[in-house]
C-alpha cells in the first residue's frame, strides 16, 4: 500500500497567514494527488484534484502544487472559516490512502 | 442538488452486522462509483471498498476482505455496505462517497452514519 505522511500534524497560524501542508507519498504517484478540508462533524470536502486543480465553488486562496511523491497545499491567507483539518489521499492505485491529517489551529 | 444521504446511526452489539445504505440523487447513480470511508473518532481517514453501480464490480481494502460486502439497487439509486463480524474498533462514522472519474477523486460525500459497537 502506499503511505501517505503529512507534515505537520497541526500548526498555529493567525488570520490573513500564508500557510504551506506538505504530504509525501512513499512511492511515484504522479499527480493523483488530492486535498481535503474536514470540518468537525461534517464529511470531508474536496479542495484540489489532481495535485493543482481547484474544485469548483473553492476560494482561490487555496492552492496545490507538486508531483511524483512531494506535493503541498498552500493557503495564501487564512480566513476564519479555514481553521480545521486538511487530508491529502492518493488516488494512484488502490487501495485509495490517505494522510494521517493537519490541524490548523488559531494562534 | 447532487447529493448523497446516508441511512441513520446504529447500535450493534459485537459479532453481529450492520448494512448502511447511501441514496444518491441529483445525477445518474449508474454513472459514478460509489466508495465506502471510515473513521473512528478522532482519527483519520481510512477507505475500504468500491462499488460500480452499472455492473456491481467491487474492489475492496485487504483489511476488510471477507467482513464488507458493497451492493447497489440501481432502481432506487442506492448503494448499501454491510460489515460484518463487528468488533468494538470497528465504531466510527462511515461515509459514502462518489468517485469522479475525470477527477480522480471523491468529490461528493454522504453525511455520515454513526456506527457503535457495544456490548
Amino acid at each position: 500500500d502506499i503511505q501517505m505522511t503529512q507534515s505537520p500534524s497541526s500548526l498555529s497560524a493567525s488570520v490573513g497567514d500564508r500557510v504551506t501542508i506538505t504530504c509525501r507519498a512513499s512511492q511515484y504517484i504522479s499527480s493523483y494527488l488530492n486535498w481535503y478540508q474536514q470540518k468537525p462533524g461534517k464529511a470531508p470536502k474536496l479542495l484540489i484534484f489532481a495535485a493543482s486543480s481547484l474544485q469548483s465553488g473553492v476560494p482561490s486562496r487555496f492552492s496545490g502544487s507538486g508531483s511524483g511523491t512531494d506535493f503541498t497545499l498552500t493557503i495564501s491567507s487564512l480566513q476564519p472559516e479555514d481553521f480545521t483539518t486538511y487530508y491529502c489521499q492518493q488516488s494512484y492505485t488502490t487501495p485509495w490512502t490517505f494522510g494521517q491529517g493537519t490541524k490548523v489551529e488559531i494562534k | 442538488q447532487v447529493q448523497l444521504v446516508q441511512s441513520g446511526a446504529e447500535v450493534k452489539k459485537p459479532g453481529a452486522s450492520v448494512r448502511v445504505s447511501c441514496k444518491a440523487s441529483g445525477y445518474t447513480f449508474p454513472g459514478y462509483d460509489i466508495n465506502w470511508v471510515r473513521q473512528a473518532t478522532g482519527q483519520g481517514l481510512e477507505w475500504m471498498g468500491w462499488m460500480t453501480p452499472s455492473s456491481g464490480n467491487t474492489g475492496y481494502a485487504q483489511k476488510f476482505q471477507g467482513r464488507v460486502t458493497l451492493t447497489r439497487n440501481t432502481s432506487m439509486s442506492t448503494a448499501y455496505m454491510e460489515l460484518s463480524s463487528l468488533r468494538s474498533d470497528d465504531t466510527a462514522v462511515y461515509y459514502c462517497a462518489r468517485g469522479h472519474v475525470r477527477l480522480d477523486a471523491f468529490d461528493i460525500w454522504g453525511q455520515g452514519t454513526v456506527v457503535t459497537v457495544s456490548s
